[in-house]
């Protein structure tokens, strides 16, 4: 049974560009959230989608988007990239369908380093 | 939204001692509570969780109690083992159709052997 993946492990880009990066949930499940963690912090929530619609946001610009597949991947894009954005960005997935289905379970993250 | 305090930031144990870590929360609607733990630069993992129709949960040397009517909940670990030296989150699902998780602040953990 495959857990939730990440792609790439690292990243390393400028100010200014723009980097998408990828997630697939665990076997089973169809809903993906994004969070970034900044270092010596807790996760913070990006946003989620669930039938390849964004269903809620946390506060994060509009730099920020994403996109859901059919096969129910995702992936996160942020443009126009600033010194803050540099985080390690984790992805969770879910089946929910009840109080008691929310489990979520995380990948590996993507750290991205902005120069 | 959600806001979720976590305590203490640093915890430092002697091995076979307990350690715990508490959280508070503010949205009286919130009823999942998990706790994960992240060592250096792995992905979260849940250890343990309770739902808001329990007041404890017990898995080995781990619990996790919840008291809805202070809004605050505290994960116990006992027999503490150098293993157990980690960063521990705490996080917290309101009630609302996405069902985000709202994390603490962390806790790093450090059992002395």
């Amino acid at each position: 049974d495959a857990g939730v993946t990440q792609s790439p492990t690292h990243l390393i880009k400028t100010r200014g560009q723009q980097v998408t990066l990828r997630c697939s949930p665990k076997s089973g499940h169809d809903t993906v959230s994004w969070y970034q963690q900044a270092l010596g912090q807790g996760p913070q929530f990006i946003f989620q989608y669930y039938e390849e619609e964004e269903r809620q946001r946390g506060n994060f610009p509009d730099r920020f988007s994403g996109h859901q597949f059919p096969n129910y991947s995702s992936e996160l894009n942020v443009n126009a990239l600033l010194l803050g954005d540099s985080a390690l960005y984790l992805c969770a997935s879910t089946f929910y369908r009840g109080p008691s289905t929310d489990t979520q379970y995380f990948g590996p993250g993507t750290r991205l380093t902005v120069l | 939204g959600e806001n979720v305090e976590q305590h203490p930031s640093t915890l430092s144990v002697q091995e076979g001692d307990s350690a715990v870590i508490k959280c508070t929360y503010s949205d009286s609607a919130s009823n999942y509570f998990p706790w994960y733990k992240q060592e250096l630069g792995k992905r979260p993992q849940l250890i343990i969780d309770i739902r808001s129709n329990v007041g404890e949960k017990k898995d080995q040397r781990i619990a996790v109690t919840l008291n809805k009517t202070a809004k605050h909940f505290s994960l116990h670990i006992t027999e503490t083992q150098p293993e157990d030296s980690a960063v521990y989150f705490c996080a917290v699902i309101s009630s609302g159709s996405a069902r985000q998780l709202t994390f603490g602040s962390g806790t790093q953990l450090t059992v002395l052997p």
